[in-house]
């Protein structure tokens, strides 16, 4: 398998549910991404890691929390989520961090969360 | 502050023609610009990046222009397709060196 993976595609949660979006890459990156797309809105920018360190955390409210074990795997836990956090959830890699202009970005098909 | 444009508006397009869609920012001083394509349901993928001292650059039927003295990025599709329907985004270094997606375009390609 090659490419950005995510699990799982779709996902639909009540305001009080606890649930974790998963994010594996088999490209050999050091640098992995969490953005979140709204309807007719850019991608917004959520978490960079970088060898497995949190790089950046772009004003995320707390009920967002990330993980990443290594530098396969990325994780999002999701916790008392509002009706506003419902998007399109993408993960993204690139071989390293530098300046993300010159590192093209490959992207997970993301998960569409909906909360209820 | 930072800004960047892509029109919003779909852009409807007989196959065979030329596709041209802009990408304009402000405040910023890229050192690279970079587009992606996205189809329904679907992540984006790269297609191109171009730097601040390269006025133009080619792939197959895409070629992206980058101008920073009008602050904007052309990319054009030349003999397009109903394939080459999808939304396209421009993205570009910020200041911060984090990476600054526009809201894209998306083409509609008519058989």
């Amino acid at each position: 398998e090659t490419g950005v993976t995510q699990t799982p595609r779709h996902l639909v949660m009540g305001m009080t549910n606890k649930k974790s979006l998963k994010c594996e890459q088999h490209l050999g990156h050091n640098a992995m991404y969490w953005y979140k797309q709204s309807a007719k809105k850019p991608l917004e920018l959520m978490f960079v890691y970088n060898f497995k360190e949190q790089t950046e955390n772009n004003s995320v409210p707390s009920r967002f929390s990330p993980e990443c074990p290594n530098s396969s795997h990325l994780f999002l836990h999701l916790h008392t989520l509002q009706p506003e956090d419902s998007a399109l959830y993408l993960c993204a890699s690139s071989q390293d961090l530098g300046g993300q202009g010159n590192q093209p970005q490959h992207f997970g098909d993301g998960t569409r969360l909906s909360i209820l | 502050s930072q800004k960047i444009e892509q029109n919003s508006e779909a852009l409807n397009i007989q196959e065979g023609k030329t596709a041209t869609l802009t990408c304009n920012y402000t405040n910023y001083s890229p050192a690279y610009l970079q587009w992606y394509r996205q189809d329904p349901g679907r992540g984006p993928v790269f297609l191109l990046l171009i730097r601040e001292n390269e006025k133009e650059k080619r792939k197959e039927r895409l070629k992206v222009t980058f101008d920073t003295t009008l602050k904007q990025s052309l990319f054009h599709i030349t003999a397009s397709q109903p394939a080459d329907s999808a939304t396209y985004l421009c993205a570009l270094e910020g200041n911060t060196g984090k990476l600054i997606f526009g809201q894209g375009t998306t083409l509609q390609v008519k058989p």
